[in-house]
């Protein structure tokens, strides 16, 4: 089975500041990798995900990821952040063949102004 | 247009209340559909997952059932709610064989 780990449950970040949120999965097989943004009350929305070829991923408002397979990463970057970035940040994976998505438990992005 | 509801919006129920929450998907025919309940501090948890009417799957033992009477709808339903019932959860549709389209949500508190 697979598993997703995000290490920092909370991230606060000044306002143009740079940000990284980190993300670690374990898997025996290859994967889909995939970042959710949640707005307060809100569904989740896909910000971006890795599929196959190019190991940095440009999303939605700004992000972007890169796929590290040695080190079993795929963090999520935005070199300067805005107040409308206040939100719930998820990683999450998924198997080749299976359709079903693991998790991890969310970064709380906030943005100090 | 394709496009997944979810209602209602937010919920306030006694413990030991019943409950019903309903999820329907628009544009399309029979989709696989889940149940997902987020906790705080907790991240997403599967619940259910249905590949068709009458087909249910259960990730996790709990006070909660689904069901799918129709093509596209799934509904989550408990007895008897108990607190630890309380979160907010959320219907997903895998629309693109990739990644999943969400519902709007659920804030249940069961006080």
């Amino acid at each position: 089975a697979q598993s997703v780990t995000q290490l920092d449950s909370q991230v606060p970040v000044f306002e143009e500041a740079p940000v990284e949120l980190r993300c670690n999965y374990s898997s025996s097989v290859s994967v889909y990798l995939f970042w959710y943004v949640q707005y307060p009350n809100q569904g989740l929305q896909l910000l971006l995900k890795y599929l196959s070829g190019s190991t940095l991923v440009k999303g939605i408002n700004g992000f972007e990821a890169e796929f590290n397979k040695s080190q079993t990463s795929f963090h999520l970057r935005k070199p300067s952040v805005h107040i409308s970035d206040t939100a719930e940040y998820f990683c999450a994976v998924r198997r080749f063949g299976n359709e079903k998505l693991t998790f991890g438990t969310g970064t709380r992005l906030t943005i100090i102004p | 247009s394709q496009t997944i509801h979810q209602w209602p919006a937010t919920l306030v129920q006694p413990v030991g209340s019943p409950l019903s929450l309903e999820c329907t998907v628009e544009g399309t025919s029979n989709p696989n559909l889940y149940w997902y309940r987020q906790a705080a501090g907790r991240g997403l948890q599967l619940l259910f997952y249905s590949v068709g009417i009458g087909q249910i799957s259960s990730e996790v033992p709990q006070n909660l059932s689904a069901s799918r009477p129709q093509d596209r709808q799934f509904i989550l339903s408990s007895k008897k709610l108990l607190l630890s019932d309380s979160g907010f959860y959320l219907c997903a549709w895998p629309r693109d064989n990739y990644g999943y389209t969400f519902g709007s949500g659920t804030r249940l508190t069961v006080v």
